[in-house]
């Protein structure tokens, strides 16, 4: 079964910052992972996505994800935070029904501290 | 404006009283789907639909029902809602052809089921 684990309900980072929130993954085959963020009070945005190829994966506002399939991680970056990054942050990966049927993770809260 | 709508955005209800969460979108999407968001299990997929008349069970459908007549609409019912029921909602669409797993979310549906 497909399934993905965000090992930290909570980070906490100085603005400025490098961020890393983390994902790790267990699939059959292939796996096609996602990242995606909530703000307060809204729906969840696509952020970026590992299909295939190269294993750095850039995406919105200025977010990139390292795909390493050794360590089954797709692990999300940020060299520098900011206060408006501030958000919930999940970790899905496709399920093998159906080319848009996701499998979030738990969620983690990031907190950036100006 | 591209979007998913969901209606109501706050629900409060009693026990055994059939409630009914609209969903449409604008956007000409075959795929719609319904999820529930839970402190500390992320989110978790109810039902989900490929295209008109098309309809198939997610991760948690018990108590729940849905049904799509039409494209742009994907309403879910609770027939019966029990306290458990109690959750944020969201419905998310997609081009059913895409591969790219980038769902387009709705702002989400908060039930209290007392």
């Amino acid at each position: 079964a497909q399934s993905v684990a965000q090992p930290e309900d909570q980070v906490n980072v100085a603005e400025g910052n490098p961020l890393t929130v983390k994902c790790t993954y267990s699939v059959s085959g292939n796996p096609y992972l996602f990242w995606y963020v909530q703000y307060p009070n809204r729906g969840l945005q696509f952020l970026l996505k590992y299909i295939t190829g190269d294993n750095l994966v850039k995406g919105s506002y200025g977010f990139e994800a390292e795909f390493n399939k050794s360590q089954t991680s797709f692990h999300l970056k940020k060299p520098s935070a900011l206060v408006s990054d501030s958000a919930l942050y999940f970790c899905a990966v496709r399920g093998l029904t159906g080319a848009n049927n996701l499998f979030f993770g738990t969620g983690t809260r990031l907190t950036v501290i100006p | 404006e591209a979007q998913v709508t969901q209606n109501p955005r706050y629900l409060i209800t009693v026990t055994g009283k059939k409630l009914t969460v609209t969903c449409s979108q604008n956007m000409n999407h075959e795929y719609m789907s319904w999820y529930r968001q839970d402190p500390g299990l992320g989110l978790r997929q109810i039902y989900y639909s490929m295209n008109v008349e098309v309809t198939d069970k997610g991760d948690v459908p018990e108590g729940y029902k849905v049904s799509r007549k039409e494209k742009r609409n994907f309403p879910l019912i609770l027939e019966s809602p029990s306290p458990n029921q109690t959750s944020l909602y969201f419905c998310a669409s997609s081009f059913a052809g895409s591969n790219t797993g980038e769902l387009f979310f709705g702002e989400g549906s908060r039930l209290t089921v007392l």
